[in-house]
C-alpha cells in the first residue's frame, strides 16, 4: 500500500524557513516524480513544485521560484521541501502527492494527509 | 500561465439525478505525441486531500465508481456524476499539467438538493 507522511511543519515568523519531509512507502520511490501541492484555509489547491524521478529536473511556482526549494533522498525514500523567506501568504496545508510515472507531467495519483505551516507575527 | 475556469462554482442536484461540471482550459492540453489530455478531476471531502477520480480527461482511477465519467479534449473538459449519490458530496478540481505552473481550477462544490 502506497503512503505518503508529511512532517515538519509549523509556526513561524514571517522571513523564516522551515524544512517539510515527506516519507514515502509502498512503492519504488526513485521511480516516481512527486510533488508539493498547498492549500491555504478555505482555498482551492495550489500546486508549488515538482521534482522528477527519471532525470531529477525541477519546476516551481512563480509563487515561490527563488525561496522553496525541492530535493529527493532516494536512498531514504523521502522528498523535502526547503521554505525560506516564508510570508503571511505561504500559510496552508502542505501535500506530498506521488505522480503516476516518473514524468513530471503526470498528475498525482496517490496525496499525503498533508502538514500545516502558519506564518504569521 | 493556463488559466483553468470551473462552471459551476457550485451546485445542486437532487439524489439519483445527474450532474455535471465543466471545465475549461486557456490552452489546449492535448499532446498529439500520445494522444492524451493532460488533464485530470479531482474529489476533496472536508478535511481529506484531493483524491484522483479521473486521469487523462477521461480513464477512471481504479475503485472509482462507474457513474463518475470525463470527457472532452483540448481545452473543454467535463465530470459527470451520473445519478448522485449522498457521499458524492464534496468539492470538484481539474487540474492541467501539460504546462508548468500545473494549475487547477477554482473548484465546484457540489451539495444535495
Amino acid at each position: 500500500e502506497v503512503q505518503l507522511v508529511e512532517s515538519g511543519g509549523g509556526l513561524v515568523q514571517p522571513g523564516g524557513s522551515l524544512r517539510l519531509s515527506c516519507a514515502a512507502s509502498g512503492f519504488t520511490f526513485s521511480n516516481y516524480a512527486m510533488s508539493w501541492v498547498r492549500q491555504a484555509p478555505g482555498k482551492g489547491p495550489e500546486w508549488v513544485s515538482v521534482i522528477c524521478g527519471s532525470d531529477n529536473n525541477t519546476y516551481y511556482a512563480d509563487s515561490v521560484r527563488g525561496r522553496f526549494t525541492i530535493s529527493r533522498d532516494n536512498s531514504k525514500n523521502t522528498l523535502f521541501l526547503q521554505l525560506n523567506s516564508l510570508r503571511v501568504e505561504d500559510t496552508a496545508v502542505y501535500y506530498c502527492a506521488k505522480a503516476e510515472g516518473s514524468s513530471c507531467y503526470r498528475s498525482s495519483d496517490c496525496w499525503g494527509q498533508g502538514t500545516l505551516v502558519t506564518v504569521c507575527s | 500561465d493556463v488559466v483553468v475556469t470551473q462552471s459551476p462554482d457550485s451546485l445542486a442536484v437532487s439524489l439519483g439525478e445527474r450532474a455535471t461540471i465543466n471545465c475549461k482550459s486557456s490552452q489546449s492540453v492535448f499532446h498529439s505525441s500520445n494522444n492524451n489530455n493532460y488533464l485530470a478531476w479531482y474529489q476533496q471531502k472536508p478535511g481529506q486531500p484531493p483524491k484522483r477520480l479521473i486521469f487523462w480527461a477521461s480513464l477512471r482511477e481504479s475503485g472509482v465508481p462507474d457513474r463518475f465519467s470525463g470527457s472532452g479534449s483540448g481545452t473543454d473538459f467535463t465530470l459527470t456524476i451520473s445519478s448522485l449519490q449522498a457521499e458524492d458530496v464534496a468539492v470538484y478540481y481539474c487540474q492541467q499539467h501539460y504546462y508548468t505552473p500545473f494549475t487547477f481550477g477554482q473548484g465546484t462544490r457540489l451539495e444535495i438538493k
